[in-house]
């Protein structure tokens, strides 16, 4: 079974500056797709950012870039320019051929005004 | 567009008792799934379904049942409440199983005591 695991419970930046989440996975497929969720205070989960296993160039959206590396399974998030808004537990997940989406245990990201 | 909708929004049960959970969407999605979110943990699959009349278990489907009887509705039934079933609930809908992103609900926060 896929496992998907986020090794920093908690982690906290000064606004404006840049922040990296970790996220590694163990599979043994090689089509497979890869997320980071976040989920504010709210608790509305919302997707971020998402990467096909298949595609070499990391995925990027606005503020929010990936390092993804398929050989070491490893799955980042960097959050460039950190806002106030970007407070929040962020969710990395994993779908492949079962079809379900694995998710990590979380890290939540506290952003220091 | 509401999106995903989930009600009730909180709910306290007394040991044994039973209730069901609503899930709505109407982006006229096929696929919809149910999450239980435990403190501090990811999100753990419970039951999904590829559209109406069609449903599968997930990670965690004990003490659930759910039907699909149309595309937009995808209940979750507690038969008897248990302390183990203490969780927040989330409900998904997305396009496609893979690729596409799952859409959330804003949750529903259930007490068993």
């Amino acid at each position: 079974a896929q496992t998907v695991t986020q090794s920093q419970p908690e982690m906290s930046v000064q606004e404006a500056e840049t922040v990296t989440l970790s996220c590694t996975y163990d599979t043994s497929e090689s089509d497979y797709y890869l997320f980071w969720y976040k989920q504010p205070p709210s608790r509305q989960m919302i997707l971020v950012i998402r990467q096909e296993a298949y595609k070499q160039q990391n995925a990027t959206e606005n503020r929010f870039s990936v390092n993804f590396q398929k050989a070491a399974k490893s799955f980042s998030l960097k959050i460039s320019d950190s806002q106030l808004g970007d407070a929040a537990m962020y969710f990395c997940a994993y779908i492949g051929g079962n079809e379900k989406l694995t998710f990590g245990t979380g890290t939540r990201l506290t952003i220091i005004p | 567009n509401a999106g995903v909708t989930q009600t009730p929004k909180f709910r306290i049960l007394k040991i044994g008792q039973s209730m069901t959970l609503q899930c709505t969407q109407d982006m006229n999605h096929n696929y919809m799934y149910w999450y239980r979110q435990d403190p501090g943990m990811g999100l753990k699959l419970i039951y999904y379904s590829v559209g109406a009349g069609i449903t599968d278990k997930g990670e965690v489907p004990n003490g659930y049942n759910v039907s699909r009887s149309t595309t937009e509705d995808f209940p979750l039934r507690l038969e008897l409440a248990a302390p183990s079933q203490t969780s927040v609930y989330f409900c998904a809908s997305s396009y496609s199983i893979r690729y596409n992103e799952q859409f959330f609900g804003p949750g529903t926060r259930l007490t068993v005591l």
